[in-house]
C-alpha cells in the first residue's frame, strides 16, 4: 500500500473550515484514500473514503486531486469536538490492512 | 449503531502471566482485527480474522495469538506477558463488500472499540 505524508499538527478556529492535507504520490490505480480520526482516549472513527471523485457525507468532504497524488479532508465548520488526530490512509482495501501512521493532530480553538 | 465492546478498559498484569483480551461486535461483521497503539508508532496490526476459526498474521504477531470461535467474538491472547507488551490494544470489525470475492477485500470502514490499556509490570 502507498505511503502517506501528513503535517504533524494544525490549528483551526472554531466555526472555520479545517482543511487537512495528505500527500500520497505513489498511490496506484486500485487504491482508495481513507480518513479516520481519533479523539483522545477513544478508538479511531471512520470519516470518509474515496477513489477518484470527490466525496461528501454528514461529517466531511474529501477532495482528491485529478492525478490522485494528494487529497484534502475538509471539516466545513470545525467545533471543539473535532479536536483529534486525523489519519489519512491509502489502501487497496484487501482484507487485512489499513496502515495507520501518526496522523495530523488538529487543535480547534475558540 | 455498530458497537464493538472490549471487555476491560484497564488491566494490570505481571510478567509471565497469561492475558486474555476479549472483543465482541454486534453487527454480524465478517472481519475482525486487533491493533496495538504506542506513542510515535501509530496503530500496528497484530492479527485479523475474516471468518470463524480463520486468522491471519498482521505486522507484529510475535508474542500474541488469537481465537475466533464465534463470529461475534475475537480474543487476543498473550501467552506470557512481557513489559514490552504494555500498550493500548484496539479491536475493530468491518463488513465485507457485498458482491466482492470473499476474503479479498472489505469496505475499509473499520469500527473500533474504546481500547484496553494493558500495563505489564
Amino acid at each position: 500500500d502507498a505511503k502517506t505524508t501528513q503535517p504533524t499538527s494544525m490549528d483551526c478556529a472554531e466555526g472555520r473550515a479545517a482543511n487537512l492535507p495528505c500527500n500520497h504520490s505513489t498511490i496506484s490505480g486500485n487504491e482508495y484514500v481513507y480518513w479516520y480520526r481519533q479523539i483522545h482516549s477513544q478508538g479511531p472513527q471512520y470519516i470518509i473514503h474515496g477513489l477518484k471523485n470527490n466525496e461528501t457525507n454528514e461529517m466531511a468532504s474529501l477532495i482528491i486531486t485529478e492525478d490522485r497524488k494528494s487529497s484534502t479532508l475538509i471539516l466545513p465548520h470545525a467545533t471543539l469536538r473535532d479536536t483529534a488526530v486525523y489519519y489519512c490512509i491509502v489502501s487497496s482495501g484487501t482484507a487485512s490492512k489499513l496502515t495507520f501512521g501518526t496522523g495530523t493532530r488538529l487543535q480547534v480553538t475558540l | 449503531d455498530v458497537k464493538v465492546t472490549q471487555s476491560s478498559r484497564y488491566l494490570v498484569k505481571r510478567t509471565g502471566e497469561k492475558v486474555f483480551l476479549e472483543c465482541v461486535q454486534d453487527m454480524d461483521h465478517e472481519n475482525m482485527f486487533w491493533y496495538r497503539q504506542d506513542p510515535g508508532l501509530g496503530l500496528r496490526l497484530i492479527y485479523f480474522s475474516y471468518d470463524v476459526k480463520m486468522k491471519e498474521k498482521g505486522d507484529i504477531p510475535e508474542g500474541y495469538s488469537v481465537s475466533r470461535e464465534k463470529k461475534e467474538r475475537f480474543s487476543l491472547i498473550l501467552e506470557s506477558a512481557s513489559t514490552n507488551q504494555t500498550s493500548m490494544y484496539l479491536c475493530a470489525s468491518s463488513p465485507i463488500d457485498p458482491g466482492q470475492i470473499k476474503y479479498v477485500r472489505n469496505t475499509g470502514e473499520l469500527f473500533f472499540g474504546e481500547g484496553s490499556r494493558l500495563t505489564v509490570l
